[in-house]
């Protein structure tokens, strides 16, 4: 069962538009979530996190909102630069009982247009 | 640089071989990940180790695959007799709690191609 699910696969954003990044997800344990950015043949970049204590975390261009009622977060970056295009993933974790494994989305591809 | 580093980068070897890949984590962090990540897919949890101690395997790691981290510091993977399907990315992950929480940053991954 995939617990943390970014139903989009891709996204194209025109430069310096705002790019939204979507993330569902089912396990209401989750109390920590993260979003890491990815380029080809390169691991995971973490990019901002936000607690469940929070609705809003903002680090420079990039802004995580959190909807604990509906299950969903969102990643805002604007504006849109083309060196923003990658994979982006959505990571999720339980409360801080030892092991704090991320349970991860599938990923949504970002193409930011010149 | 004091980023994650993994050794090799790529390896190719037979069905049926054994392989070994290396992570180094950053200096002071004690914990330290592995995952898989295959194709269109998201990075999936494999094993913990919290300084020495494998503390949590996932049922994805079949008795094929075991895990070291010898004096806390570096870690092994190892795969005996691949199958094809062990073909993937193999990513490491190490991290240090502060101030209550704790962010896991990720090593460059080692792909592995099954043939």
């Amino acid at each position: 069962d995939q617990q943390v699910k970014q139903n989009s696969p891709s996204l194209s954003v025109q430069e310096g538009r705002i790019s939204i990044l979507n993330c569902d997800y089912t396990n209401s344990m989750f109390d920590y979530f993260l979003w890491y950015k990815k380029y080809p043949a390169e691991g995971p970049t973490f990019l901002i996190s936000i607690s469940s204590i929070k609705d809003k975390n903002e680090d420079g261009r990039f802004t995580v909102f959190l909807n604990k009622s509906a299950k969903h977060l969102s990643l805002h970056i604007v504006p849109s630069q083309p060196g923003d295009s990658a994979v982006y993933f959505c990571a999720a974790r339980p409360p801080n009982f030892g092991n704090e494994k991320l349970t991860f989305g599938t990923g949504t591809r970002l193409t930011i247009i010149p | 640089d004091t980023g994650v580093s993994q050794n090799p980068r790529h390896k190719i070897t037979k069905r049926g071989q054994n392989v070994t890949f290396r992570c180094d984590p950053i200096s002071e962090h004690n914990r330290l990940y592995w995952y898989r990540q295959t194709l269109g897919q998201g990075p999936e949890f494999l094993t913990y180790f919290q300084n020495e101690a494998q503390l949590e395997k996932s049922r994805l790691l079949s008795d094929r695959f075991s895990a070291e981290r010898p004096k806390g510091s570096f870690s092994t993977l190892e795969i005996q007799r691949t199958e094809q399907g062990d073909s993937a990315m193999y990513l490491c992950a190490s991290s240090i709690r502060t101030s209550g929480q704790e962010t896991q940053y990720f090593g460059p991954g080692t792909r592995l191609l099954v043939l």
